[in-house]
């Protein structure tokens, strides 16, 4: 069965500093892997998402994720935080013949 | 397009009651799911449906049933209410047959209290 670990479940940020979010996975098959973000009050939407190609992903909002393969990681990046990314991220994990799997989720707190 | 829609936003039960959450999306999406979402345990599948007239259980199917109506519409139904149900539930959509490389779009979701 998929499982998907996210390391830190709150992170608190200055503005300006960097972020990354770990995220590990554990499937030996072909993975789609996702990130999505959910702001106060609001509903989850996609960030990015990694199917195949460059493992270097980019996405909305200045965010990047890499997939590690060997490291069965997904971690979610961005070198300067705003107030605005203040946020709970998921990690997800699909994989062939499967069904989307969440991880516990991060809350992003960045102080201003 | 409005998306995803879920009734009610809000609703509050008490044990052993039952009810129906609603869900529609407007993106002539074929494949739609049913999620809950508590602290600490991210999002957990609950049914799911891959397509019309067809519906498939979950990760944690326990105390729920579901109905595919039509293409739009997917319904939870709650038939006798347990404050363990007490969470928030999200629907969601997506494109494909059950397609592993679908991008799900998330209605607003409904937080439901069981007192």
């Amino acid at each position: 069965a998929q499982s998907v670990s996210q390391h830190n479940h709150h992170v608190i940020l200055s503005e300006a500093a960097s972020l990354e979010l770990g995220c590990n996975y554990s499937y030996g098959g072909t993975v789609n892997l996702f990130w999505y973000v959910q702001y106060p009050g609001q509903h989850l939407q996609l960030l990015l998402k990694y199917f195949s190609g460059d493992p270097l992903v980019k996405g909305i909002k200045g965010f990047e994720a890499e997939f590690i393969k060997s490291k069965f990681s997904f971690n979610l990046r961005k070198p300067s935080v705003q107030w605005s990314d203040t946020a709970e991220y998921f990690c997800a994990v699909n994989g062939r013949g499967n069904k989307l799997v969440f991880g516990a989720g991060t809350i992003l707190r960045v102080k201003s | 397009n409005a998306g995803v829609t879920q009734t009610p936003k809000f609703q509050v039960l008490k044990t052993g009651q039952s009810m129906t959450l609603q869900c529609a999306q407007d993106m002539n999406h074929n494949s739609m799911y049913w999620y809950r979402q508590d602290p600490g345990m991210g999002l957990r599948l609950i049914y799911y449906s891959a397509s019309e007239g067809t519906t498939d259980k979950g990760e944690v199917p326990n105390g729920y049933n579901v109905s595919r109506l039509n293409k739009r519409e997917f319904s939870l139904r709650l038939e006798s209410a347990a404050p363990s149900q007490t969470s928030v539930y999200f629907c969601a959509s997506s494109q494909g047959v059950g397609g592993e490389t679908d991008t799900q779009y998330f209605g607003p979701g409904t937080r439901l209290t069981v007192l």
